[in-house]
């Protein structure tokens, strides 16, 4: 099946510093990529959809100038999380709609950020 | 809006006994409907998904689930459970194809030897 990585596994940080992470799908190409945030004992909350070659589209409630995401390519798209706060610690994971027998219905997710900010 | 409901916070079963795992959804067009499983510490595993065609789905590690359009509900089944089937699971749905998942809020199986 397809496979999406994410770069760290984990990441403890000191408040006021960015942090970056890295979502690529390994084995296919992604024009579309979807961010999540998901807190301890709760559901996964969409925070924005990464598009290769435009602008991401973001959830109401996302700050698009904390949360800054690039689509590099067709199989990489990052989430910068700039200035962070201990507020913003929490388990971010990456999904891909794969493309297995041409249809793009199944999202095959990433292992997960766990970030930490000190 | 679409939306999903998973009732349950927790369900409790002895192992080898037959398992539910209760998922109801709304959405505005046909849906597209998923269960994945989530470990301790780790990204989502895709279980099943149900798109068009028969309503009984089977999946991986031996569960299956009914889609019932008339009960908007979409729930995860298994005949018999294992201790190893204790996680965290998902219910989703989206309306179109390569959109977001909008999920439930989880339902964490215990399953008891």
């Amino acid at each position: 099946g397809a496979v999406v990585s994410q770069h760290p596994s984990r990441v403890i940080c000191k408040s006021g510093t960015s942090v970056k992470i890295e979502c690529r799908s390994l084995d296919f190409q992604a024009t579309t990529m979807f961010w999540y945030r998901q807190f301890p004992k709760q559901s996964l909350m969409l925070m924005a959809t990464s598009n290769e070659g435009s602008k991401a589209t973001y959830e109401q409630g996302v700050e698009k100038d904390k949360f800054l995401i690039n689509h590099a390519s067709l199989t990489l798209s990052t989430l910068t999380v700039t200035s962070a706060h201990p507020e913003d610690s929490s388990f971010y994971i990456c999904s891909a709609p794969g493309l297995a027998g041409g249809s793009t219905d199944t999202q095959y997710f990433g292992p997960g950020t766990r970030l930490t900010v000190l | 809006a679409q939306s999903v409901a998973q009732p349950e916070d927790q369900v409790n079963v002895a192992e080898g006994n037959p398992l539910t795992v209760k998922c109801t959804y709304s959405v505005s067009g046909n849906p597209y409907l998923f269960w994945y499983v989530q470990y301790p510490n780790r990204g989502l595993q895709f279980l099943l998904k149900y798109i068009t065609g028969d309503n009984l789905v089977k999946g991986s590690y031996g569960f299956e689930a009914e889609f019932n359009k008339s009960q908007t509900s979409f729930h995860l089944k298994k005949p018999s459970a294992l201790v190893s089937d204790s996680a965290l699971y998902f219910c989703a749905v989206r309306d179109m194809a390569g959109t977001a998942l909008i999920f439930g809020k989880g339902t964490t199986l215990s399953v008891s030897s």
